[in-house]
């Protein structure tokens, strides 16, 4: 069975400092992982995805995640908030042997002046 | 490229009543589903369809049906409306199944029912 747990379902840091998401996930199949983000009353857009290259991937507006399969992990990070960063991301992982998309919970981002 | 388009942006129903939402892409994609988000969840899928005339259940079809003509349009029918339907529902697509394939969503549909 899959599952996604995003950690915290909410995050807060000031403008200009490190953000972190976390994302745990759980797979019989080797995964694709998607990070999503969702501005209040928008639809949801692509940051990032991992589908086994490399395990560093870099994103827009400056995110990236590090996929680490000896700890089911699949974290969210970027060296400095910016206000427009407010939103919610979701974790998302699809396994490679069937297309069953599982969306975690989400964790809002608030971002402090 | 209008990307995925989804119509009403609002509605609101009473119990027992019937409805469409509509769905559209004009990416020649061949992966449409529908999802519906309820806070606290993030978003489950609802139905599926991996061509014209091809559609499946995902994880909450009950209440839901869809069917797929065209490839452009993947309409979502509520049959009779419950309370606990009332929700943000999402259309999106891929270019097909594989699981590397990014999905790209439509603005959504906030639903209340009455």
């Amino acid at each position: 069975a899959q599952s996604v747990t995003q950690l915290d379902s909410h995050v807060s840091v000031s403008e200009g400092t490190p953000v972190l998401l976390r994302c745990n996930y759980s797979s019989s199949y080797s995964p694709s992982l998607f990070w999503y983000v969702q501005h209040p009353n928008k639809g949801l857009q692509l940051l990032l995805k991992y589908t086994s290259a490399a395990t560093l991937v870099k994103g827009i507006n400056g995110f990236e995640a590090e996929f680490k399969k000896s700890e089911t992990s699949f974290h969210l990070t970027k060296p400095s908030a910016h206000m427009s960063d407010a939103a919610e991301y979701f974790c998302v992982v699809i396994n490679t042997g069937g297309f069953k998309t599982i969306f975690g919970a989400g964790t809002r981002l608030f971002v402090k002046a | 490229n209008a990307g995925v388009t989804q119509t009403p942006k609002f509605q609101v129903l009473k119990t027992g009543q019937s409805m469409t939402l509509q769905c559209a892409q004009d990416m020649n994609h061949e992966y449409m589903s529908w999802y519906r988000q309820d806070p606290g969840m993030g978003l489950r899928l609802i139905h599926y369809s991996v061509g014209a005339g091809i559609t499946d259940q995902g994880e909450v079809p009950n209440g839901y049906n869809v069917s797929r003509s065209t490839t452009e349009d993947f309409p979502l029918r509520l049959l009779s409306a419950a309370p606990s339907q009332t929700s943000v529902y999402f259309c999106a697509s891929s270019y097909s199944q594989l699981s590397t394939d990014t999905q790209y969503f439509g603005p959504g549909t906030r639903l209340t029912v009455l």
